[in-house]
């Protein structure tokens, strides 16, 4: 069975400029999490997905950051403009039902 | 006030050595708690997943304890390999202001030969 597809792995922008991230979540999972990364910290929680609807999205900084779920699948969070502080790793991560998480490999984006 | 927190930061043993993590929390009421294990690079791998009834789990040489009353968990590592050198993050699911999953900041662990 194939994991989380994250893509791409990595990303480096300069900082104004717009950035995209993509996510496959494992086949049947309904919920699908959007999480931050900072080095030497755990994951913090974005956005949370059940399906196509967002029902937990209130650490999104929703002045630059957007994300969406078209067809309850796959998923893109954007950045726009992205600034020095964004920088940092991306995760997503899949789950069924609210239980157990499956983590994706992550996107590492680096803003200049 | 963070809900979940992990000791030591970090931490260096020797290869064939055991060590113990600590997680400590206060997410109440609790419903679960999980140790995932995070190579340099990659996304989180679930080790162990303890409910409220349980006291202790083990995955092969990682064994999980958990001691609802005192809100305390630890993770054993017996007889450390190199590749046991990665983040290992504690996680608190609970129904804290609605079902929250609450990560620690995890421990660095690095074995050395």
């Amino acid at each position: 069975e194939a994991g989380v597809v994250q893509s791409p792995r990595y990303k480096i922008i300069e900082k104004k400029q717009p950035v995209a991230f993509w996510c496959n979540p494992i086949s049947g999972h309904n919920t699908l999490y959007w999480y931050r990364q900072n080095l030497g910290q755990g994951p913090e929680l974005l956005i949370r997905y059940e399906n196509e609807e967002a029902v937990d999205d209130s650490q999104l900084p929703k002045d630059r950051f957007s994300a969406e779920r078209l067809k309850g699948v796959d998923s893109t969070l954007k950045i726009q403009p992205a600034e020095l502080g964004d920088s940092a790793v991306y995760l997503c991560a899949s789950s069924p039902a609210n239980n157990e998480q499956f983590f994706g490999p992550g996107t590492r984006l680096t803003v200049l | 006030k963070n809900q979940v927190e992990q000791s030591p930061q970090s931490l260096i043993i020797l290869e064939g050595k055991n060590c113990t993590l600590q997680c400590n929390y206060t997410v109440s009421p609790f419903s679960n708690l999980r140790w995932y294990k995070q190579d340099t690079g990659r996304g989180p791998v679930s080790l162990t997943i303890m409910t409220f009834s349980e006291n202790t789990k083990s995955n092969g040489r990682y064994t999980a304890t958990l001691d609802a009353d005192t809100k305390q968990s630890s993770l054993h590592i017996t007889a450390s390999q190199l590749s046991d050198s990665a983040s290992y993050i504690c996680v608190v699911s609970g129904r804290t202001g609605g079902f929250k999953t609450i990560f620690g900041a995890g421990t660095r662990l690095f074995v050395k030969a």
